[in-house]
């Protein structure tokens, strides 16, 4: 079965203070991992796509890297502004591969 | 920028009764989804949609629900007798292609249901 778990669950920054989010994946053949951003009572906001090992993606303070197992979100001197929490999918080959199956998130807080 | 719409944004129902949920999604895009999220949860894949039919469903897609395209811009879903269970917030999404490029997905801001 498909599984997303992401970790820390919650973490808690102080302005400039650089970090990473953690996903790992277990699924039939990826083909693709997604980030997103949901702030609260908001939809999900898409960031990036990564679809193969070794691939990166940056936007703003925000880098996402991609292994056979697991991808890393990094910020680098995030700002309160970042506060939200990041949510990790992947899509497979199994099934109806369209579907996104999701992690719980990491919420995110970065005070000044 | 293109974006996708809801409506309601919030609907409050009494247990038994019919609601429907209603979703414009980007022009161009061709592959349409419903996604639900509880409070506190998981985002929980409900359906796909493309060329006119279901093209996957989960297993909380019960007979309750129901998917329809009724004109060219609107994506509706209906769930035809509410329970308890379905308060939660209900996203609409959709995609550009089915394919391995362009299958981002963009979600909609949401419409929280609350069954009473």
């Amino acid at each position: 079965e498909d599984q997303v778990t992401q970790s820390p669950e919650a973490l808690r920054l102080q302005e400039g203070e650089s970090s990473s989010l953690n996903c790992s994946y277990t699924v039939s053949g990826l083909r693709g991992l997604f980030w997103y951003r949901q702030d609260p009572g908001k939809g999900p906001e898409f960031l990036f796509t990564l679809y193969s090992a070794g691939e990166e993606k940056e936007k703003e303070r925000l880098k996402a890297t991609l292994t056979k197992k697991e991808s890393f979100l990094h910020i680098t001197a995030p700002k309160p502004e970042d506060s939200a929490t990041y949510l990790c999918a992947v899509q497979g080959f199994s099934g109806g591969y369209n579907k996104l199956i999701f992690g719980a998130g990491t919420r995110l807080a970065v005070h000044p | 920028e293109p974006e996708v719409t809801q409506t309601p944004s919030h609907q409050v129902t009494q247990m038994g009764q019919e609601v429907i949920l209603r979703c414009v999604p980007i022009s161009n895009h061709l592959y349409f989804y419903w996604y639900r999220q509880i409070l506190g949860q998981k985002v929980e894949f409900l359906v796909s949609f493309y060329n006119n039919e279901i093209s996957e469903k989960s297993e909380i897609f019960d007979d309750q629900f129901s998917v329809e395209r009724p004109d060219g811009s609107n994506f509706t879903l209906k769930i035809r007798s509410t329970k308890l269970e379905d308060s939660a917030m209900y996203f609409c999404a959709s995609s550009e292609s089915p394919g391995l490029v362009y299958n981002e997905q963009f979600f909609g801001p949401g419409t929280r249901l609350t069954v009473l």
